[in-house]
């Protein structure tokens, strides 16, 4: 079946620290890949999409490239604010499915 | 606000009592989506409505479980006889099409 591992957290970083955060997939065929944030109280919102192989998403400074060939959807920013405190979910959607198949997500914390 | 709405956005119940969550999508969206999140998981997929169509129940959908959505629009996820290991958050979720799904803030279930 599909699935999505992501690196464990929780991480916590300084201001202006580079951000990654290690994302990988099983699935058959080219899925959708997708990186969700959830804002401490908030829902989840769509941060990064990428459709097919080397497809790269961005959003707010964050950046993600479909690699097919490590079947990975790493997510990375390179100066991170206390704003980008939240949790971080990868997720994918198999081709001709509908639904979404998330990890277990990573908390990550900006320390000032 | 024309996003994605969850009502009760909080819910504690007694095991054994039967509890119904409502999920509004965006208006124009077909397609809607319920999942389960537990503490430190990412969300689990439950069932999928395609206007009024139920298409897709997954196994974590025990026969206590039923969602409807009359007439495409709204839809109700009622869980009876509540056990405690039904506590979780429940998110809906919507889309115009196989693409990003929005996600409403949750409904957060205690079951005592």
């Amino acid at each position: 079946g599909n699935s999505v591992t992501q690196m464990e957290g929780p991480v916590t970083l300084s201001e202006e620290a580079f951000l990654t955060i290690n994302c990988t997939y099983t699935a058959t065929g080219y899925p959708s890949l997708f990186w969700y944030v959830q804002y401490p109280g908030e829902g989840l919102q769509l941060l990064l999409k990428a459709t097919k192989a080397d497809d790269k998403g961005s959003n707010k400074g964050f950046e993600a490239t479909y690699r097919k060939e490590t079947t990975s959807f790493h997510l990375e920013k390179g100066s991170v604010q206390v704003s980008d405190s939240a949790v971080y979910f990868c997720a994918l959607s198999a081709i001709n499915d509908y639904k979404l198949s998330f990890g277990a997500g990573t908390t990550v914390t900006v320390r000032a | 606000d024309t996003g994605v709405s969850q009502n009760p956005r909080h819910k504690i119940t007694k095991r054994g009592q039967n509890v119904t969550f409502r999920c509004d999508p965006i208006s124009e969206h077909n397609r809607l989506y319920w999942y389960r999140q537990t503490l430190g998981q990412g969300p689990e997929f439950l069932t999928y409505f395609q206007n009024e169509a139920q298409l897709e129940k997954s196994r974590l959908l025990s026969d206590r479980f039923s969602a409807e959505r009359p007439k495409g629009s709204f839809s109700t996820l009622e869980i009876q006889r509540t056990e405690q290991g039904d506590s979780a958050m429940y998110l809906c979720a919507s889309s115009p099409a196989q693409n990003e799904q929005f996600f409403g803030p949750g409904t957060r279930l205690t079951v005592l």
